[in-house]
Parts: structure tokens; C-alpha cells; sequence
């Protein structure tokens, strides 16, 4: 079984510059999660899917990242503009539905804003 | 939302049993415990969840006591590859409002 993929593993870019973010889940997995998580902490949680509906966005930074999962499937999370201090590792996971089930993440993406 | 705390960092040796503690006075009471463990450069996995007294599995032991005020993952005969970072998380299942709040976790570091 495919497990979460992420796309690209790694990112650099200018500040100021848009950068997106995509993630496949795991087939079947309704829940999807994106996180961010900076050198040496944990993950944040930064967004939770359930299917296409943002159940959850309440720290996402919402002047300059959106998120989207049009059809409950694929996801993407863009940073536009990005600064210095977005620089961090850039997570997502998926999950069955119905509360706090296991999460599978992916490798994540690195991004680097110079 | 139960706020957890863990050692920073815990070093061990190659064969050793290794225990892990997790304090969460404010656990509620339909919360659960679940660890994940993180390697470099990728991202967190399962490793295993409970509510209450012992659960065991092929790769962990978790140990609950009774007033669930904290809880101890115990990893039987590290190896190297067991160095990595580990979470402990509070939270509450079936419930569509819960948060996930991953925190510092603790840094394993397991020596030959």
C-alpha cells in the first residue's frame, strides 16, 4: 500500500515569492492534515480536512497561506507571499475518520526562503 | 486540551530497556495517549496508543497507572535505530474538535 506522498521534497525559494505544496493521501483516508514543523519542535498542526471541508484552520496564518482539497482527495498549501521566517519543514498526514485515529505522514517538504 | 511534558533528551545503550515518561496532570477523562516516533528527515509514526493499565505491541510497551496523570512508553533492547525523537500526545477520540499538539518530544539517543 502507497503511503502518503509529497511533492517536491524540497523547495528554495526568495522571499516575497509564492511557493505551493502538494500532498496525496493515503487511499481511503478522509482526514488530512497539514503541518509545519520548525528545527528542533515538534509539529504544528496548521489545517485538518474532513474530505473537501476545512474542519479545522484555526492556526493557519491566514493572510498569506491557503489551503485547498477540491474533491476530498489531493490537498495543496500555498504561501504567498513566503518570508524568511516560513522557512520550516512541511508535513502532511492522513488518516481514517471518526476522531483520533492513527496518522500517516508523509516525508514532508523542505522549503528554504532566502 | 492537556498539555504534556517530557524529558528533553534521554541517551541509552545498545540492548538496554528504555523507558520514556510523559506527564499530563490535566489528562480528561475520554482522553487517550498515543506516541509517535521521528526519525530525520522524515516524518512521525505510530507507535502505539492506550487509555488506561498496559498496552503492549511488537514494537513498544505503554504503561498507564491509575490516575492516568502520566504514562511511561517502554522500548525493550534499543538498538541504534532506535535513536530518534518520540511524542507523547493527549487527546480525545471520535470527537471531531479535537487538536493535535505534538510539543518537543524526547530526544532518544541509543549508543553502542
Amino acid at each position: 500500500e502507497a503511503g502518503v506522498v509529497q511533492s517536491p521534497r524540497y523547495k528554495i525559494i526568495e522571499k516575497k515569492q509564492p511557493v505551493a505544496f502538494w500532498c496525496n493521501p493515503i487511499s481511503g483516508h478522509n482526514t488530512l492534515y497539514w503541518y509545519l514543523q520548525n528545527l528542533g519542535q515538534g509539529p504544528e498542526l496548521l489545517i485538518r480536512y474532513e474530505n473537501e471541508e476545512a474542519v479545522d484552520d484555526s492556526q493557519l496564518p491566514k493572510d498569506r497561506f491557503s489551503a485547498e482539497r477540491l474533491k476530498g482527495v489531493d490537498s495543496t498549501l500555498k504561501i504567498q507571499p513566503a518570508e524568511l521566517g516560513d522557512s520550516a519543514v512541511y508535513l502532511c498526514a492522513s488518516s481514517l475518520p471518526g476522531g483520533y485515529n492513527e496518522q500517516f505522514f508523509g516525508p514532508g517538504t523542505r522549503l528554504t526562503v532566502l | 486540551l492537556a498539555k504534556t511534558t517530557q524529558p528533553i533528551s534521554m541517551d541509552s545503550y545498545e540492548g538496554q530497556e528504555v523507558n520514556i515518561t510523559c506527564s499530563h496532570n490535566n489528562i480528561a477523562t475520554n482522553d487517550y495517549i498515543t506516541w509517535y516516533q521521528q526519525f530525520p528527515s522524515q516524518g512521525p509514526r505510530f507507535i502505539i496508543q492506550g487509555y488506561k493499565t498496559k498496552v503492549t505491541n511488537e514494537v513498544a510497551s505503554l504503561f498507564i497507572p491509575a490516575d492516568r496523570k502520566s504514562s511511561t512508553l517502554s522500548l525493550p533492547r534499543v538498538s541504534l535505530s532506535d535513536t530518534a525523537v518520540y511524542y507523547c500526545l493527549v487527546g480525545e477520540p471520535n470527537t471531531g474538535g479535537f487538536k493535535t499538539i505534538f510539543g518537543a518530544g524526547t530526544r532518544l539517543f541509543v549508543k553502542a
